[in-house]
């Protein structure tokens, strides 16, 4: 089946204790990007990338990280969370260079307390 | 990044009437898409549109690509409750470096009450 899968669903953690939220597609697909999603703010794009070792900043990228060495994996760092990125995660890939429809994982909820 | 203003934040409705929401914005847009998000979920597909003026149904939902290109609209005829969630509308602009992503409105919270 295809589908971008994101783990782990739910995460509770601390402020300043690092934690990756890892995003897989098997569409082989070349562009993924993260989301966040906070009420009245609706989804704002965190990073994307184009391709294999190609990134770029989003509208909000600050605080987060990410990495792209294969094509099926792009996953998000955060490397001292803060309270502030308490919010629901969505992972998103697409064909071609982000000119396509996009097609979403299921989500991760964090609360940074 | 650009901006899509998406209406109505949230619609009260009984079932089986029709419903209609809009995407309106500044910038001109290439490509429209609809999403809808169930609870707990991501938000998946609905409807794609490619053309300026073009209108594509996907059974009770029709949406249309506004002229303009500035603007998009989507129509649920004869509501059920499984039609309840949150639609997103979405769009995409080209540059010449490529396409720059999606920019989604806020929102359509559904509500449906039998």
């Amino acid at each position: 089946e295809a589908q971008v899968t994101q783990n782990p669903r739910y995460l509770i953690t601390v402020t300043g204790k690092k934690l990756t939220v890892t995003c897989s597609q098997n569409m082989n697909h070349e562009y993924m990007s993260w989301y966040r999603q906070d009420p009245g703010l609706g989804l704002r794009q965190i990073y994307y990338s184009m391709n294999v070792e190609v990134t770029d900043k989003g509208d909000v990228p600050e605080g987060y990280k990410v990495s792209r060495k294969e094509k099926r994996n792009f996953p998000l760092i955060l490397e001292s969370p803060s309270p502030n990125q308490t919010s629901l995660y969505f992972c998103a890939s697409s064909f071609g260079q982000g000119g396509n429809e996009q097609f979403f994982g299921p989500g991760t909820r964090l609360t940074v307390l | 990044g650009q901006q899509l203003n998406q209406s109505p934040q949230s619609m009260f409705i009984q079932e089986g009437e029709d419903v209609s929401m809009n995407c309106t914005s500044s910038s001109i847009f290439n490509t429209w898409l609809w999403y809808k998000q169930e609870p707990g979920e991501g938000p998946v597909l609905l409807i794609a549109l490619y053309k300026a003026g073009e209108l594509t149904s996907n059974g009770r939902l029709t949406a249309q690509f506004g002229i303009t290109r500035k603007d998009s609209f989507l129509n649920i005829s004869a509501s059920i409750p499984s039609d309840v969630g949150i639609y997103f509308c979405a769009g995409i602009m080209y540059s010449g470096g490529g396409a720059d992503g999606l920019t989604f409105g806020k929102g359509t919270h559904l509500i449906i009450q039998p």
